[in-house]
């Protein structure tokens, strides 16, 4: 079966400093990737998708990225994180076929301080 | 771009009384997605609907597609501590990503 890893679950940062937040999916090949930004009590904001490797479609300006460098690693970054940055970020995968369900990692809680 | 609405926002009932949420997009759309966020937890997917005037039910739960394909419904009969969570609906466009609504929040009082 298919699973979905992502770490840290908790992430406590200073203003300033960068971020690696790494995502990997078991059991399955070509996934569609994606990573979502959710602030408190709020919906679910799309910030970077992947077709495949090294295949990035970032949805929002922002000062994230993404990174693709394996078929079933996704990784969101930044080189200076902003207050702004803070809230529950998840990724998720799903088959080839964009109409598909996606499915959720347990997520990554970033407080920047 | 597509937009998703959502309403209500909130929702408290009390346990055993129904609840229902109601998804409306601002396009046509080729298919639609609700999943159930439980508190703390993350988006659990529960059901897809393709068809026009499609009506899928889970137990409890009924979901409905409308006529036009802009807007979609989740019904909860009498209501269970258990369902408390935020409720989203992803709207699916031709060819485009899902666009998640803003979800409802859904309290149970027991």
């Amino acid at each position: 079966s298919q699973t979905i890893h992502q770490w840290p679950a908790t992430l406590v940062q200073p203003v300033g400093s960068p971020l690696s937040l790494e995502c990997t999916v078991e059991g399955t090949s070509n996934p569609n990737l994606y990573w979502y930004r959710q602030a408190a009590g709020r919906g679910l904001q799309l910030l970077f998708y992947s077709i495949g490797i090294d295949q990035i479609s970032s949805e929002v300006p922002q000062n994230l990225s993404a990174s693709r460098p394996q078929d079933r690693q996704f990784i969101l970054s930044s080189k200076k994180l902003l207050l702004s940055d803070s809230g529950f970020y998840l990724c998720a995968w799903s088959p080839l076929n964009s109409n598909q369900p996606q499915h959720f990692g347990d997520g990554t809680r970033l407080s920047i301080l | 771009g597509q937009q998703v609405m959502q309403i209500p926002q909130y929702q408290h009932v009390q346990e055993g009384e129904d609840f229902t949420t109601y998804c409306n997009s601002s396009t046509t759309l080729s298919n639609i997605q609700w999943y159930k966020q439980r508190p703390g937890g993350h988006p659990v997917f529960l059901i897809q609907l393709v068809k026009s005037g499609e009506v899928k039910k889970q137990k409890r739960l009924t979901f409905q597609f409308g006529e036009a394909k802009k807007n979609s419904s989740l019904h909860i009969t009498a209501t269970q501590t258990t369902d408390v969570g935020t409720y989203f609906c992803a709207g699916g466009g031709y060819g485009q990503n899902f666009v998640f609504g803003p979800g409802t929040r859904l309290s149970v009082l027991p």
